[in-house]
C-alpha cells in the first residue's frame, strides 16, 4: 500500500532563517505530488505541484521553492523567512490529477 | 478560481441532518471532497467525475450538477465522529490541481 511520510511535524524557526520541509511518498511511482499551506482556521492554499521528477508548477508567487530531485521526493525551501510564512504545511499525492489526494500529516511551522 | 462553500459553520445534534454546498464561477471536470479533523490532514471522502453523478460514503453522499458547476455534500442522521471541517476541491478541464474551497465547520453535539 502506499504511504507518504512528512517531517518535521512541528518546526520553530526565526525570521530570516532558511527552511528546508521534505515529503517521501513510497508504494507509488511517478505520483503527483502538491504542497498546500493552510492558515490557522483557513482553507487550504496550493503553493506548488509537480508531475514528475524536475517539474514543478508555482501557484502564488513568494520567497518559497520547491524540488523534486526524485520521483518520490517533494521538498519545500526558503532561504530567508518571513513571519506571514507561519502555518500548517501540507504535502499531498495522487496517481493523476483525476485521483483522489492523500494528505501527509503536516507540519505545523511557527516563525518567531 | 476559489470555490465557495456555504454555509461557513453548522451544529447539529446528533441524528441531524445537513447539506453543504460549493460552487464555482468556472467549468468544471470534476469535485473531490475531504473532511479534517482539527490538527489532523485531511481525509479524502469521495470524487465525482460526473454532471449529475451521485456517490455516497457511510450516511454521506453528495451530486455534482456541471451546468450549474455546484456540487453538495449531504450528511444524514449525523453522528458525532462527523464533526470536522468540510472542503470541496474543484478541479477544472486541462487543470493538473485542484483549488480547495473555504472550509465548511459541522460540529455534531449529543
Amino acid at each position: 500500500s502506499q504511504t507518504i511520510h512528512q517531517w518535521p511535524a512541528t518546526l520553530v524557526q526565526p525570521v530570516g532563517s532558511p527552511l528546508s520541509l521534505e515529503c517521501t511518498v513510497e508504494g507509488t511511482s511517478n505520483p503527483n505530488l502538491y504542497w498546500y499551506r493552510q492558515a490557522a482556521g483557513r482553507g487550504l492554499q496550493l503553493l506548488f505541484y509537480s508531475v514528475g521528477i524536475g517539474q514543478i508548477s508555482s501557484e502564488v508567487p513568494q520567497n518559497l521553492s520547491a524540488s523534486r530531485p526524485q520521483d518520490r521526493q517533494f521538498i519545500l525551501s526558503s532561504k530567508k523567512l518571513l513571519l506571514s510564512d507561519s502555518g500548517f504545511y501540507l504535502c499531498a499525492w495522487s496517481p493523476n490529477h483525476h485521483q483522489p489526494q492523500h494528505f501527509g500529516d503536516g507540519t505545523r511551522l511557527s516563525i518567531l | 478560481q476559489q470555490p465557495v462553500q456555504s454555509p461557513q459553520a453548522v451544529i447539529l445534534r446528533e441524528g441531524e441532518d445537513a447539506v453543504i454546498n460549493c460552487s464555482s464561477s468556472k467549468a468544471l471536470y470534476s469535485v473531490h471532497w475531504y473532511r479534517q479533523k482539527h490538527g489532523e490532514a485531511p481525509v479524502f471522502l469521495m470524487i465525482l467525475l460526473k454532471g449529475g453523478e451521485q456517490k455516497g460514503h457511510e450516511k454521506i453522499s453528495a451530486s455534482f450538477n456541471e451546468k450549474k458547476q455546484q456540487s453538495s455534500l449531504y450528511l444524514t442522521a449525523s453522528q458525532l465522529s462527523y464533526s470536522g471541517t468540510y472542503f470541496c476541491g474543484t478541479e477544472r478541464r486541462g487543470a493538473n490541481n485542484l483549488f480547495f474551497g473555504t472550509g465548511t465547520r459541522l460540529t455534531v453535539i449529543p
